[in-house]
């Protein structure tokens, strides 16, 4: 068990640019999520995964923001045409999948949108 | 909606000053609600599950209650290392975790 890792640990973009992120979960955990925190918040729920199939998106989440986890392993978290609003912490979680139990989470990765 | 309201925003203890964090939930079939610590930089870190109204977990310092309005977080003598943002979440219908704002506690030394 490594943990769930998140890759950049850090990002810096301009206004505009695309960016990705990439969130490795625990091996065999087969629910991922995204979510989002910004200073003195909680984290905003934005997506999860059950394997490869997206099962909930948040109401919230502009046609800016999508999500993929092709083989039900890894996930990518892709913000096209940033904006200053974007600039948050992305947190990626994963659960066993059993029941409610509970999330493993990364470290994030840190959007710096100037 | 679901909804989860944490009380106090923020709060300092001096070192053995016992006290309680509170988190009020409003869901439509409660499945399970959770406590989390987070350290800042850093993601959450799981403390506790609980299940039903009634139900108490404990760990070293710390000890989570659960009613069928609320819960919270007991922390008995506290020291300068359980400073921290605690966070309580919480799911329903779905497999989604619907956090709060959080805690933010700090132990004077």
């Amino acid at each position: 068990d490594t943990g769930v890792s998140q890759d950049p640990r850090h990002k810096i973009t301009k206004r505009g640019q695309n960016v990705t992120f990439r969130c490795d979960p625990i091996s065999e955990h087969n629910r991922l999520y995204w979510y989002r925190q910004t200073l003195g918040q909680g984290p905003e729920f934005l997506t999860y995964f059950q394997n490869e199939a997206q099962l909930e998106k948040s109401r919230l989440l502009s046609d800016r923001f999508s999500a993929e986890r092709p083989k039900g392993s890894f996930s990518t978290l892709e913000i096209q045409r940033t904006e200053q609003g974007d600039s948050a912490m992305y947190l990626c979680a994963s659960s066993a999948g059993v029941g409610n139990e509970k999330l493993f989470f990364g470290s994030g990765t840190q959007l710096s949108v100037l | 909606e679901d909804q989860v309201t944490q009380s106090p925003e923020a709060l300092r203890l001096q070192e053995g000053e016992s006290s309680s964090l509170n988190c009020s939930y409003t869901v439509s079939g409660l499945r399970g609600l959770f406590w989390y610590r987070q350290d800042p930089g850093k993601g959450p870190e799981f403390l506790f599950t609980l299940y039903s109204a009634g139900e108490e977990k404990e760990k070293e310092r710390l000890k989570a209650t659960l009613t069928k309005k609320e819960s919270f977080l007991h922390i008995t003598a506290p020291k300068p290392e359980d400073s921290a943002t605690y966070l309580c979440a919480v799911t329903s219908g779905t497999y989604k975790y619907i956090f709060g704002t959080g805690t933010r506690l700090k132990v004077l030394a």
